[in-house]
């Protein structure tokens, strides 16, 4: 199955700095990633659309001026949490969904915030 | 609006059947997917139900009724590692993916 590589798996940052997340499909072209944001024993809850080569499409009360998106190529999409605060701290996880009959995964990062 | 609802959790012993149940109500239906997530792990995908009736994959089934608008996961001869949350999820009319809040399910010996 097509592979979805994320990266990092874990990072903490102190408040008010800014965190980059790294997505790569590496044996596909991902022309929509979706990012997602989980709390603990809360489902997943999607952040953005990512396409590649355009604004990513934001969903109600993500803040865009907070959690950039950037998908300039086929094979990576960043999401950057900037001034992060604790509140921030979450499991982000990027997904490519295909047409056919599965979403494939990163492995995930989870942000702690101090 | 939208929604899918799965209880929240489930405990079942090692070696027996447990069935999870998914309602949903959405804008379309394109397909309903079962996902296994481990605690600190991303979603793994476990089965993919477009018609009625069930798949079956090994120890996992899937049951889909698109007039019900329900499906259930049955898992048999549960193992220690079965233990994680099950999410159930939807596709609707635009292709957008709905996520239930996820089974818990917790296996005991």
């Amino acid at each position: 199955g097509a592979v979805v590589s994320q990266h990092p798996s874990r990072v903490i940052c102190k408040s008010g700095t800014s965190v980059k997340i790294e997505c790569r499909s590496l044996d596909f072209q991902a022309t929509t990633m979706f990012w997602y944001r989980q709390f603990p024993k809360q489902s997943l809850m999607l952040m953005a659309t990512s396409n590649e080569g355009s604004k990513a499409t934001y969903e109600q009360g993500v803040e865009k001026d907070k959690f950039l998106i950037n998908h300039a190529s086929l094979t990576l999409s960043t999401l950057t949490v900037t001034s992060a605060h604790p509140e921030d701290s979450s499991f982000y996880i990027c997904s490519q969904q295909g047409d056919g009959t599965e979403a494939f995964f990163g492995q995930g990062t989870r942000l702690t915030v101090v | 609006g939208q929604n899918i609802d799965q209880p929240t959790e489930m405990t079942a012993t090692e070696g027996a059947i447990v069935q999870i149940n998914c309602t949903y109500q959405t804008s379309g239906f394109n397909g309903l997917f079962w996902y296994q997530q481990h605690a600190g792990e991303a979603p793994t995908f476990l089965s993919y139900n477009v018609l009625d009736g069930l798949e079956e994959k090994g120890r996992f089934s899937s049951f889909l009724s698109r007039s019900k608008g329900y499906s259930y996961l049955l898992l048999k001869e549960l193992q220690m590692k079965d233990s994680a949350s099950y999410l159930c999820a939807v596709r609707d009319q635009d292709y957008q993916l709905i996520w239930g809040a996820g089974t818990k399910l917790i296996i005991k010996p």
